[in-house]
């Protein structure tokens, strides 16, 4: 079936460090993939998708490119700051549902 | 556009109890999710409604979930004789048809 697996956190960096967080996934076809973010004592919001092989998708300065080639969506960031701390989840888009890897939680220090 | 918002945003309740979620979706999205996520687990997909019609559940929905949307708009999640292994954070999302889904920020219940 459709998984989604991520790098196991935490990641701890400090500020202005670059960010990776691996993400790869088994599905059938080329399903939509997400990154949503959930900042502590919020809801997951979304924080960029890519809906076709070799889309980009961006936002506040975290990347993430589409590679049917190796199955992967690595979010990348150049620069990260403390508000950045949070928890990211990758998913892809099976059918009508949205399937979610286990979460990589990110701290970033001073 | 003021979001999706679910009620309670938390709830205590003793084993054996029945509980009743509501959430409140976006207007004009016609599409409603249900999701689990447990302590250090990404979400997982219970069910959803397109419209009134509940087109999908998931296996984790056991015979005491049940969930309704009767007139389109907000929807509530019934657990039934709860258990100890219902513990969760229970999210909500909605859509407009297969575009992408905003959720809210979750209603986290306890079973003691």
């Amino acid at each position: 079936g459709n998984s989604v697996t991520q790098m196991e956190g935490p990641v701890t960096l400090s500020e202005e460090a670059f960010l990776t967080i691996n993400c790869t996934y088994t599905a059938t076809g080329y399903p939509s993939l997400f990154w949503y973010v959930q900042y502590p004592g919020e809801g997951l919001q979304l924080l960029l998708k890519a809906t076709k092989a070799d889309d980009k998708g961006s936002n506040k300065g975290f990347e993430a490119t589409y590679r049917k080639e190796t199955t992967s969506f690595h979010l990348e960031k150049g620069s990260v700051q403390v508000s950045d701390s949070a928890v990211y989840f990758c998913a892809l888009r099976s059918t009508d549902k949205l399937i979610f890897g286990t979460g990589t939680r990110l701290q970033v220090f001073p | 556009d003021t979001g999706v918002s679910q009620d309670p945003r938390h709830k205590i309740t003793k084993r054996g109890q029945n509980v009743t979620f509501r959430c409140d979706p976006i207007s004009e999205h016609n599409r409603l999710y249900w999701y689990r996520q447990t302590l250090g687990q990404g979400p997982e997909f219970l069910t959803y409604f397109q419209n009134e019609a509940q087109l999908e559940k998931s296996r984790l929905l056991s015979d005491r979930f049940s969930a309704e949307r009767p007139k389109g708009s907000f929807s509530t999640l019934e657990i039934q004789r709860t258990e100890q292994g219902d513990s969760a954070m229970y999210l909500c999302a909605s859509s407009v048809g297969t575009d992408t889904q905003y959720f809210g920020p979750g209603t986290r219940l306890t079973v003691l």
